[in-house]
């Protein structure tokens, strides 16, 4: 069975910590994506990677950025978190190759995350 | 720029009832459209999709979706539902982002079923 991986499913940080969601795929996918989810706003893309070291920014990337050493891990960073990044983060992979097409999504369970 | 509005953020049925979400899309090109499905405490995942073959789409579970051009929507239904399709439904559509075609979700209607 494919498998996404996200190490916490809660956290509770606060304001100004620095903060790491780790993501881990299993299926030898290219590509990687972090969304946030917010009630009534749907799924927000805040950066993606479609290969090893490459990473592009999605809609919200503002307050984070993100790691991808090796092809299976996909990390998402918040530098110095803040209230308004409490949220639910989700991690997907996506197996089409190169940067056609990247509709099937395999996500992960998520991470609701705290910031106090 | 490619979105979609889905009309009703909670919808409730009986159980054995049509279960019917809607969603309407914009789109300045011959869209991709999507299902995604949420249960609890779960990630998303796929329940179906169009891409331009056959404008009825048949999905997991009984769902299915029709593709109306003239309407810019794909609404999804299922004749009888069951216990078990309470969760979130996110339709979503394909769009450019950078250099890769990325989704763009909807915010979501939660369907809750009724004993």
């Amino acid at each position: 069975d494919v498998k996404v991986t996200q190490s916490s499913r809660y956290l509770v940080k606060r304001t100004g910590e620095k903060v790491f969601l780790e993501c881990v795929q299993d299926m030898d996918h290219e590509n990687m994506f972090w969304y946030r989810q917010d009630p009534g706003l749907g799924l927000r893309l805040i950066y993606f990677s479609y290969d090893v070291k490459m990473k592009e920014k999605g809609d919200i990337p503002e307050g984070y950025s993100v790691s991808r050493e090796k092809k299976e891990r996909f990390s998402l960073i918040l530098e110095s978190a803040s209230t308004n990044q409490t949220s639910m983060y989700l991690c997907a992979s996506s197996f089409d190759r190169g940067r056609t097409t990247n509709e099937k999504l395999f996500f992960g369970s998520g991470t609701q995350l705290s910031v106090l | 720029a490619q979105s979609v509005t889905q009309l009703g953020s909670h919808v409730s049925v009986s159980e054995g009832a049509l279960v019917l979400l809607r969603c309407n899309y914009s789109s300045s090109v011959p869209p991709y459209l999507f299902w995604y499905v949420q249960y609890p405490n779960q990630g998303l995942q796929l329940l179906l999709k169009y891409t331009s073959a056959a404008t009825l789409v048949k999905g997991i579970n009984g769902f299915e979706a029709e593709f109306k051009k003239s309407e810019t929507s794909f609404h999804l239904t299922k004749p009888s539902a069951h216990m078990s399709d309470a969760a979130e439904y996110f339709c979503a559509v394909t769009r450019v982002s950078g250099s890769a075609r990325q989704l763009t979700f909807g915010s979501g209607t939660q369907l809750t079923v009724l004993p």
